[in-house]
């Protein structure tokens, strides 16, 4: 059975400093998605990746993919108070087209 | 935005009490998703469809049930609500094709007494 981690679950990080929060996921996917949830709101999405070295940027957010490690990153750079968010990574896994979330990632961004 | 609707976004029910939530779709994704989401727990896949008729569990399928009747709608009943299913329900829509995000409904938050 698919299970999808991340690590790690809190981040407190100063305006202006670069971090990366990794997901790894256990079986064979044919695609991973990132998401945004702001306190009390839904999921926004950030970015759908599918093949093996891909890589989206969006801001200061860029997520890339390792399928061969079964492990995507989200690095953020320069971070700023905006970002504060929760994140999440979700992998379709084999045939059974389930969508599996990791736990998320409470991100504070503090001045 | 994606055309993905839930309903009711908020309810309060009582202990017993058959609820359903609705999932409405305007996009024709073959994909549609139930999950619950509780503090330290993240998002858990209740039930799932891939298709009109085509639905399976998740991880915490207990306790719920899911209809398609038709691609545009998928429902989730509780058929005897507790106090554990109180939660925030979220539906979500994906398409078959690859490149393409999967989208989230704003969620409904069910209190049961």
């Amino acid at each position: 059975e698919l299970k999808v981690e991340q690590n790690p679950l809190f981040l407190s990080m100063q305006e202006g400093k670069n971090y990366t929060i990794y997901c790894n996921y256990s079986t064979t996917s044919d695609r991973l998605y990132w998401y945004r949830q702001d306190p009390g709101k839904s999921l926004e999405s950030l970015f759908v990746l599918l093949s093996n070295g891909a890589v989206k940027q969006e801001g200061r957010l860029m997520a890339s993919l390792d399928t061969k490690a079964r492990l995507s990153t989200l690095h953020i750079t320069a971070a700023v108070h905006d970002l504060s968010a929760t994140y999440f990574c979700a992998v379709v896994g084999g045939s059974n087209y389930k969508l599996t979330f990791g736990k998320g990632t409470l991100l504070t961004v503090n001045p | 935005d994606a055309g993905i609707t839930q309903s009711p976004r908020h309810k309060v029910t009582e202990t017993g009490t058959p609820v359903t939530l609705r999932c409405h779709q305007t996009e024709n994704h073959r994909y549609m998703y139930w999950y619950r989401q509780d503090p330290g727990h993240g998002l858990r896949l209740i039930h799932y469809s891939y298709g009109v008729k085509d639905t399976d569990k998740g991880e915490v399928s207990d306790g719920y049930s899911v209809s398609r009747s038709k691609t545009e709608d998928f429902l989730l009943t509780l058929e005897s609500a507790t106090s554990s299913q109180t939660s925030v329900y979220f539906c979500a829509i994906r398409s078959w094709e690859a490149n393409t995000e999967a989208f989230f409904g704003q969620g409904t938050r069910l209190t049961v007494v």
